[in-house]
């Protein structure tokens, strides 16, 4: 089975500021993970995946996510917040092994504001 | 990536009724799904559209309430049949190639009278 778990409903930052978005994973072999943004009423976006190799993934908008495989967490950063950047954003997971199933489960969502 | 389009991307429409969500991509893909979305909430999967074959349901989603079709590797639609408020939600089209990541339309925004 595969989960995956945003304990935040809504991260609040101020602009220019470092953002973090919590994600943590629970999968029975390796797994893929995902990062999603979603703007007010529009679909889902792909931000960024890690497959393997390197722990730091860089997206678009310059995001960027890093796989904790101790911790099972990947964590979605920015260095410096902008308010285009307030927005909807999904965690996903799909386990990598054999049986496990090519559809990714989705975190509930986290809220990021970012105010001026 | 891909250009997904969907169609109508908002609809008002009666308790009773039915309706039908298009979903055309511009490139042939190996996987269509179908979510369901609360405005603010994160997406339940509704089914895995087949192509030539009959659409994979997820545990509470049936095929008399939600028929799906996938005439080919490019199309898909979903049907809200019998609807009631209940069903007022956003519906998501969804494709990718087995590389993971999954590419979405912009929705369809169903409100129920």
């Amino acid at each position: 089975a595969q989960s995956v778990a945003q304990p935040e409903d809504q991260v609040n930052v101020a602009e220019g500021n470092p953002l973090t978005v919590k994600c943590t994973y629970s999968v029975s072999g390796n797994p893929y993970l995902f990062w999603y943004v979603q703007y007010p009423n529009r679909g889902l976006q792909f931000l960024l995946k890690y497959i393997t190799g390197d722990n730091l993934v860089k997206g678009s908008y310059g995001f960027e996510a890093e796989f904790n495989k101790s911790q099972t967490s990947f964590h979605l950063k920015k260095p410096s917040a902008l308010v285009s950047d307030s927005a909807l954003y999904f965690c996903a997971v799909r386990d990598k092994g054999s049986g496990g199933s090519y559809i990714p489960t989705f975190g509930r969502g986290t809220s990021l504001i970012v105010h001026p | 990536s891909a250009v997904i389009s969907q169609k109508p991307s908002r609809d008002i429409c009666q308790r009773g009724t039915s309706l039908t969500i298009q979903c055309q991509v511009d490139s042939q893909v190996t996987m269509m799904f179908w979510y369901r979305q609360q405005p603010g909430q994160s997406l339940t999967l509704i089914a895995t559209a087949n192509q030539g074959s009959e659409a994979t349901y997820e545990s509470g989603f049936v095929i008399d309430k939600f028929p799906i079709s996938r005439p080919n590797l490019t199309f898909s639609t979903l049907t809200v049949s019998n609807m009631s408020p209940e069903d007022s939600s956003i519906y998501l089209c969804s494709v990718g190639w087995g590389t993971g990541e999954l590419f979405f339309g912009e929705g369809s925004r169903l409100t129920v009278l």
